[in-house]
């Protein structure tokens, strides 16, 4: 089936730490997202690629880096500078050939501190 | 993007058709409207989008008001696997460069 693959489902980072997400479509999707959900909260984006070799930062980009060296991955690195972590790491994804395209989802990562 | 605006909550018999509601009175002419559920620890699921024209897919209905200033969402035959917040979102589209930006949502609790 066509998706978006998260994984893993659940991490656990220790202080001082960088850990990486990954995120895999198949779908074809020239754009990729990444957005953090907090208990009780909407979605803030983090970092968006439209294409290969090309991202932006987004709305809380601090702490975080990606990479975008395939069309299917769009790995996702928390680094030690990002002092609260602890959330739930969406992965979404989307055509860009027509404009009312809706992103799809992965089923998220949620991350916890040890 | 325009603000919408949902009732926190809303039961439904299962079996029975669901609406839910959107005000969205900003909508400017060039914004879709897009609907999704969240199910509990999971990722955000699309539902159905439209510009102004009533859309009907495999999953629900979307009826956009003449004026589009409101929306109705609405699930066949609930069954309990449709209990989950729902979140209308109003926006206008870009070419893989848009934020979704979801706001409280609905609550949907399907009664047995």
């Amino acid at each position: 089936d066509g998706g978006i693959t998260q994984s893993p489902k659940y991490l656990f980072r220790k202080e001082g730490q960088n850990v990486t997400l990954s995120c895999e479509q198949n779908l074809n999707h020239d754009a990729m997202y990444w957005y953090r959900q907090d208990p009780g909260q909407g979605l803030r984006l983090i970092y968006y690629s439209q294409i290969v070799n090309d991202f932006q930062k987004g709305d809380i980009a601090e702490g975080y880096s990606v990479s975008r060296e395939k069309k299917e991955s769009f790995p996702l690195t928390v680094t030690s500078a990002q002092k609260n972590p602890t959330a739930f790491y969406l992965c979404a994804s989307s055509m860009t050939e027509y404009s009312n395209q809706p992103q799809h989802f992965g089923d998220g990562t949620r991350l916890s501190i040890l | 993007d325009a603000k919408t605006t949902q009732p926190p909550s809303m039961d439904c018999a299962e079996g029975r058709a669901a609406n839910l509601p959107c005000n969205h009175s900003t909508i400017s002419g060039n914004e879709y409207v897009y609907w999704y559920r969240q199910i509990h620890s999971q990722g955000p699921q699309y539902i159905i989008h439209g510009l102004k024209n009533n859309e009907t897919n495999e999953m629900a209905s979307l009826i956009i008001t003449e004026d589009r200033k409101s929306s109705t969402l609405i699930l066949p035959h609930a069954t309990l696997r449709d209990t989950a917040v729902y979140y209308c979102i109003v926006r206008v589209s870009n070419f893989g460069n848009e934020k979704l930006t979801f706001g409280t949502g609905t609550r949907l609790t399907i009664i047995p």
